[in-house]
């Protein structure tokens, strides 16, 4: 089936340094792919909407500076949280659907932890 | 704007006993609903989606456009089935953002 490939699985970074973390379509092409943000025990809120070859397309209340997407080919969409604060930390998944298969196709998600 | 409520964050049933977690949208248009299971530690994984009308490890759920909700129901608890579920809508077309209910925490107990 349909996979999503998302790298890294966990990340520690100092306050102020800059994340990326990547979203990867193995075996199909997604022109579109959405970025989702779960603290603990709680659900998924969709940050942005992530566009090959435009701008992505935040949801309200999210700082598109801090959270900047590029979605530079048909494959991969990243994510990089930049000047990172320890109020970042949480649990980055990202999601896809494949133009043939019956739903949405998530990572395994990015556990960031800013120290 | 999408909306999908599930009222109950935990549900604690004994194993055999019959399952029913709630769902409730809020969606101008003609939605696509899914559930989704979360088992610990592992992905986010489709169960079922309204469309298919299929069923997926003893679960089912029927759209209900008049009282807007797709409650995910099983006759029989499995042990296995303990996860967290989440409701989600979609609105038509694949480009379309997937929009998430608070989810429930389901717990089969021996």
């Amino acid at each position: 089936g349909a996979v999503v490939s998302q790298h890294p699985s966990r990340v520690i970074c100092k306050s102020g340094t800059s994340v990326k973390i990547e979203c990867r379509s193995l075996d199909f092409q997604a022109t579109t792919m959405f970025w989702y943000r779960q603290f603990p025990k709680q659900s998924l809120m969709l940050m942005a909407t992530s566009n090959e070859g435009s701008k992505a397309t935040y949801e309200q209340g999210v700082e598109k500076d801090k959270f900047l997407i590029n979605h530079a080919s048909l494959t991969l969409s990243t994510l990089t949280v930049t000047s990172a604060h320890p109020e970042d930390s949480s649990f980055y998944i990202c999601s896809a659907r494949p133009g043939q298969t019956p739903g949405y196709t998530f990572g395994s998600g990015t556990r960031l932890t800013v120290v | 704007a999408q909306r999908v409520t599930q009222p109950e964050k935990l549900l604690s049933v004994f194993k055999g006993a019959p399952v029913e977690l709630k769902c409730n949208y809020s969606y101008s248009g003609s939605p696509e609903l899914f559930w989704y299971v979360q088992y610990s530690r592992q992905r986010l994984q489709l169960l079922l989606r309204h469309i298919s009308r299929e069923s997926i490890k003893g679960f089912t759920a029927d759209l209900n456009k008049g009282e807007t909700s797709f409650h995910l129901k099983k006759p029989f608890a499995q042990e296995e089935d303990s996860a967290m579920y989440y409701c989600a809508l979609s609105g038509q077309g694949g480009g379309n953002k997937l929009t998430f209910g608070t989810g429930t925490q389901l717990k089969v107990e021996l």
